[in-house]
């Protein structure tokens, strides 16, 4: 139990374009899901926090205009980067709890983004 | 701020031999405790969470938690070449969405 996965797994875009992550959880609903980014051999850095159903609250730094995320139902949220640019390049990793699972967050496999 | 302190290693241990992962947290009402690993490339995956003081064991792993000093451990028995990883320390933040604060981790290296 306590599946996400994410999709896709990799994606390389040219700068100015954007691109959608999807998080899904598989065998539970979701009702709170995490975004984070992770540059190599660092370590995570939480970017939002979103509620099924509610605006997400991004961490200080973050900007909501460039990262829109979207968490519209139990089992699904999605992270858009808009005009995307090299320095976006990065790992882009989501995790799930909800119900039946306590505070623990199960992560999806990663996304990893390269911006041209 | 609230922390996570983690020795960013990397902690080379012997095949066979206990590793031994720390972890200090800076918020003493800290409730919930989590490690994780992580392979190179891989988003990170659950191996313990502990909520008690005292040690909690499942399998190889021992996760132990002392409150009082604010200290959580991992340990790791009869090391094997695929438990070599980075292994992420997180605490749960009171009063939050549910948010983790994540310790840098620490890059575990098992010698066969």
């Amino acid at each position: 139990g306590a599946v996400v996965s994410q999709h896709p797994s990799r994606v390389i875009c040219k700068s100015g374009t954007s691109v959608k992550i999807e998080c899904r959880s598989l065998d539970f609903q979701a009702t709170t899901m995490f975004w984070y980014r992770q540059f190599p051999k660092k370590s995570l850095m939480l970017m939002a926090t979103s509620n099924e159903g509610s605006k997400a609250t991004y961490e200080q730094g973050v900007e909501k205009d460039k990262f829109l995320i979207n968490h519209a139902s139990l089992t699904l949220s999605t992270l858009t980067v808009t005009s995307a640019h090299p320095e976006d390049s990065s790992f882009y990793i989501c995790s799930a709890r909800g119900l039946g699972q306590g505070e623990t967050q199960y992560f999806g496999p990663g996304t990893r983004l390269l911006v041209l | 701020q609230k922390e996570v302190e983690q020795n960013s290693g990397p902690l080379s241990v012997p095949e066979g031999a206990i590793a031994s992962l720390n972890c200090t947290y800076s918020d003493r009402v800290s409730q919930s405790f989590f490690w994780y690993r992580q392979y190179s490339g891989k988003s990170p995956e659950l191996i313990m969470s502990i909520y008690s003081n005292g040690d909690k064991e499942d399998g190889r792993f021992t996760a132990q938690l002392n409150k009082a000093s604010q200290y959580v451990s991992l340990l790791i028995r009869d090391s094997q070449p695929s438990d070599s990883a980075t292994y992420l320390c997180a605490v749960r933040v009171m009063d939050s969405n549910y948010q983790l604060i994540w310790g840098a981790g620490t890059k575990l290296i098992i010698k066969p």
